[in-house]
């Protein structure tokens, strides 16, 4: 079965830094997705960025780009120049590539950051 | 404009009691998903739907139904609500995989708090 590790419940950034968040996953699938949303404190899911498995290039939008390991089975997020408006809770999320729509979350790691 | 609703937003319910949450998108997306989210356990999946007349269970669909007639629609059914099904859920809708393979993001509700006394 797949999983998805995030293993720091809590991280701090001071204002205008950057911080990477961890996430590993575990799977035997060779096709899959892997995302990262943010849960601000509205609680409205935002999609951040997302990677193709078969893509070795790795993704980037804007402040945010990853980190993406394919032989590791590790998948960091890093935002660059952080901003109040970045403090959230954010989730690393796997999806298998095809005939499926099942979805897999990390448990999250709460984003701090310091005026 | 496009979106995923849910209703009702808050409810506070006793054991037992037989209720449904309600989920439609506008978007004629195929794929439609629910997921509960709790303190330490982040997302997870309860049920999805590929399409009109066809569910499948997520990670945790004990407790709970599901139901698919109309492409735009997908409620969950509590048939009898227990304490250990409070949470915060969420509705969530996709269009299928491009042939391509290009996957757009997931499109998710607003959340529904739900409380069992």
């Amino acid at each position: 079965a797949q999983t998805v590790t995030q293993s720091q419940p809590e991280m701090s950034v001071q204002e205008a830094e950057t911080v990477t968040l961890s996430c590993t996953y575990d799977t035997s699938e060779s096709d899959y997705y892997l995302f990262w949303y943010k849960q601000p404190p509205s609680r409205q899911m935002i999609l951040v960025i997302r990677q193709e498995a078969y893509k070795q290039q790795n993704a980037t939008e804007n402040r945010f780009s990853v980190n993406f390991q394919k032989a590791a089975k590790s998948f960091s997020l890093k935002i660059s120049d952080s901003q109040l408006g970045d403090a959230a809770m954010y989730f690393c999320a796997y999806r298998r590539g095809s005939g499926t729509y099942k979805y897999i979350f990390g448990t999250g790691t709460r984003l701090k950051v310091l005026a | 404009e496009a979106q995923v609703t849910q209703n009702p937003r808050y409810l506070i319910t006793v054991t037992g009691k037989k209720l449904t949450v309600t989920c439609s998108q506008n978007m004629n997306h195929e794929y439609m998903s629910w997921y509960r989210q709790d303190p330490g356990l982040g997302l997870r999946q309860i049920y999805y739907s590929m399409n009109v007349e066809v569910t499948d269970k997520g990670d945790v669909p004990e407790g709970y139904k599901v139901s698919r007639k109309e492409k735009r629609n997908f409620p969950l059914i509590l048939e009898s609500p227990s304490p250990n099904q409070t949470s915060l859920y969420f509705c969530a809708s996709s269009p299928q995989i491009g042939t391509s393979g290009t996957l757009t993001e997931q499109f998710f509700g607003p959340g529904t708090r739900l409380t069992v006394l």
